[in-house]
Parts: C-alpha cells; structure tokens; sequence
C-alpha cells in the first residue's frame, strides 16, 4: 500500500486561505468515509484536526475545515495565524487487511 | 482524560530485538470498540502506521512489516507491548502509540513518542 499523496509545502500570508490535498485511491480515500488530519508542530506529537472527512474535534478552530472529492481529500486552513505553521498528516482507512495509510506530508508556511 | 505513554530502549543494535510498551490511562482496552495503535515517523519523514490492536484482542499490522511485529496487551497494567525483531537503520524512528477511537477509524489521542536510533 503506497503513501497517499501530499505536495511538500503550502504557504500564505496572515489572514490568507491554504488548502492542501490529499491524493488517494478508490481503495482508500475514495472508498471509505475515513480520512483524517494531523497536525504536527515540530518536535510534537500529532495532533487530530480532521475526522471522518470533515468533521472537527471539539476544542478545533473552525477556521479548518475537510472535503473529498472523489480520490482526493483536501484540508483548508481559512484565516491563517502564525500558530498554523506546521506539518500536515492526512490519513485514510484503507480496507481491513491494511488499516491505515498516511499522507507523505505538507509543510505549511505563515508568510 | 486520555493520556498515553511509550517507553523502551532510544538506542538498539542491528538485528536485535525491539520491545516498545504504551502505558495508558483514561479507557479501559477490554471495553468494546477500543484499540491501541503504534505509529512510527524516521526523523523528518512521513507517519506510518505499524500496528494495531482491539479489545477483543484481533490484531492487524502493516503487510509490509507484519513478519516482524508483534504487538499485544495486557489489560490489567493498562498496557500495550510492539515487539519488532531483526531491527536495522532504517528503523530509526520516532514510534508513537496513539488511542483509535471508541469504533472509530482515527487516532484521537496520541503519546509523546519515544525515538528510537539503530545503530549498525
């Protein structure tokens, strides 16, 4: 099972929106309504922001929100502040043989 | 509240074995629906999951690792043990425990993790 796939980085300026995606396939992403995201500052433990393809945790701002279409999830971080700046992890199930299969990562910058 | 703790050896020698334990607290793992999961990040690279087990004591793993791992529980220590043998280099890695959740296919609480270096 391959690494879903990420752009390595993203940015914007303060305020801005930046939406990362999250290609997959009909065996993961497009075929289960299981995609989550994780943000990672560095030297941290991940944190969930996404789940179940766009819902939010309680205690998430609502400034970050999740889609799909078809094979590709996306996460879009609306209004952004410093805090922001991190790694982002998605995740999807992937079939009862191979649970889950993350995303090769994104790095956001706050410009 | 949920809090999650890994422990074991940050440095190990090629072709040894690995023992990873996840101390726990805040869910009991014989209750219907939990699981415990161990993910692992080599240092500036992607996650990847490794393992996982349920209450009901069914496990899964990674295919491309799965000759390798063990991973089990013990209920009555709040405890879950990852067992890797033949460890080498490309092994180094931050390993993770993180809490999936009640029934759910996400990990909503995550340990601090603990890197692990092996050395050749």
């Amino acid at each position: 099972q391959s690494a879903l796939t990420q752009p390595p980085s993203a940015s914007g300026s303060p305020g801005q929106s930046v939406t990362i995606s999250c290609t997959g396939t009909s065996s993961d992403v497009g075929g289960y309504n299981y995609v989550s995201w994780y943000q990672q500052h560095p030297g941290k433990a991940p944190k969930l922001m996404i789940y179940e393809v766009n819902k939010r945790p309680s205690g998430v701002p609502d400034r970050f929100s999740g889609s799909r279409s078809g094979n590709t999830a996306s996460l879009t971080v609306s209004g952004l502040q410093a805090e922001d700046e991190a790694d982002y992890f998605c995740c999807s199930f992937a079939g009862s043989n191979n649970l889950y299969v993350f995303g090769t990562g994104t790095k956001v910058t706050v410009l | 509240q949920i809090t999650l703790k890994e422990s074991g050896p940050t440095l190990v020698k090629s072709t040894q074995t690995l023992t990873l334990t996840c101390t726990f607290s805040g869910f009991a793992l014989r209750t219907s629906g939990e699981g415990v999961g161990w993910i692992r990040q080599p240092p500036g690279k992607a996650l990847e999951w490794l393992a996982l087990i349920y209450w009901d004591d069914d496990k899964r793993y990674s295919p491309a690792l799965k000759s390798r791992f063990t991973i089990t529980k013990d209920t009555s220590k709040n405890q879950v043990v990852l067992t890797m043998t033949n460890m080498d280099p490309v092994d180094t890695a931050t390993y993770y425990c993180a809490h999936r959740a009640d029934g759910r296919n996400y990990f909503d609480y995550w340990g601090q993790g603990t890197l692990v270096t092996v050395s050749s």
